[in-house]
């Protein structure tokens, strides 16, 4: 079975600096997507960044980029510039590429505090 | 397209009570996934329909739990006989296709179970 790995229950960063999350997978398969997803408090779940695992080239998405480690069944979450808006639960999402077996799997989520 | 939306945003219900919650996805969106998630943990995967067919279903979605989505547009998911342990955020969720296509999800339903 998938499962998504978040080791850091909560971080926290200095407005305008970068942060890393971290996350973990396991999978047998080959061919999956990655997802970072945002849910800031009391409102609803918004993407922030996906990745193929058949693309080598890290995602990037403006201030946000991924260092995604296939081997390594890793996929990292970097935001650059922090911004008080980036406050949030932050999940990272595994899905299988299979048709059938479609849903998401995440992780149990990263607290980010931005500290003006 | 005012995106995912489900009724009610909150419920709070009595052991024992029967309890019915609603998703509207977005129109043109054929998967549709029901999640729970409970204080400090990731949504975990209840059900997901391709259209009306209900095509997975989590261990978690005891016998007490039925999920529909008659004539693949809005869902429901009910819970019978609530017990406190059901007290949840439940997460709906659609996309428009497999693979790296994105989760739209809604605002979520917070259950109470007193």
């Amino acid at each position: 079975a998938q499962t998504v790995t978040q080791s850091q229950p909560e971080m926290s960063v200095q407005e305008a600096e970068t942060v890393t999350l971290s996350c973990t997978y396991d999978t047998s398969e080959s061919d999956y997507y990655l997802f970072w997803y945002k849910q800031p408090p009391s409102r609803q779940m918004i993407l922030v960044i996906r990745q193929e695992a058949y693309k080598q080239q890290n995602a990037t998405e403006n201030r946000f980029s991924v260092n995604f480690q296939k081997a390594a069944k890793s996929f990292s979450l970097k935001i650059s510039d922090s911004q008080l808006g980036d406050a949030a639960m932050y999940f990272c999402a595994y899905r299988t590429d299979d048709v059938t077996g479609n849903q998401f799997y995440f992780g149990t989520g990263t607290s980010l505090t931005v500290i003006p | 397209d005012t995106g995912v939306s489900q009724d009610p945003r909150h419920k709070i219900t009595k052991r024992g009570q029967n309890v019915t919650f609603r998703c509207d996805p977005i129109s043109e969106h054929n998967r549709l996934y029901w999640y729970r998630q409970t204080l400090g943990q990731g949504p975990e995967f209840l059900t997901y329909f391709q259209n009306e067919a209900q095509l997975e279903k989590s261990r978690l979605l005891s016998d007490r739990f039925s999920a529909e989505r008659p004539k693949g547009s809005f869902s429901t998911l009910e819970i019978q006989r609530t017990e406190q342990g059901d007290s949840a955020m439940y997460l709906c969720a659609s996309s428009l296709g497999p693979g790296n296509t994105e989760a739209f999800f809604g605002q979520g339903t917070r259950l109470t179970v007193v």
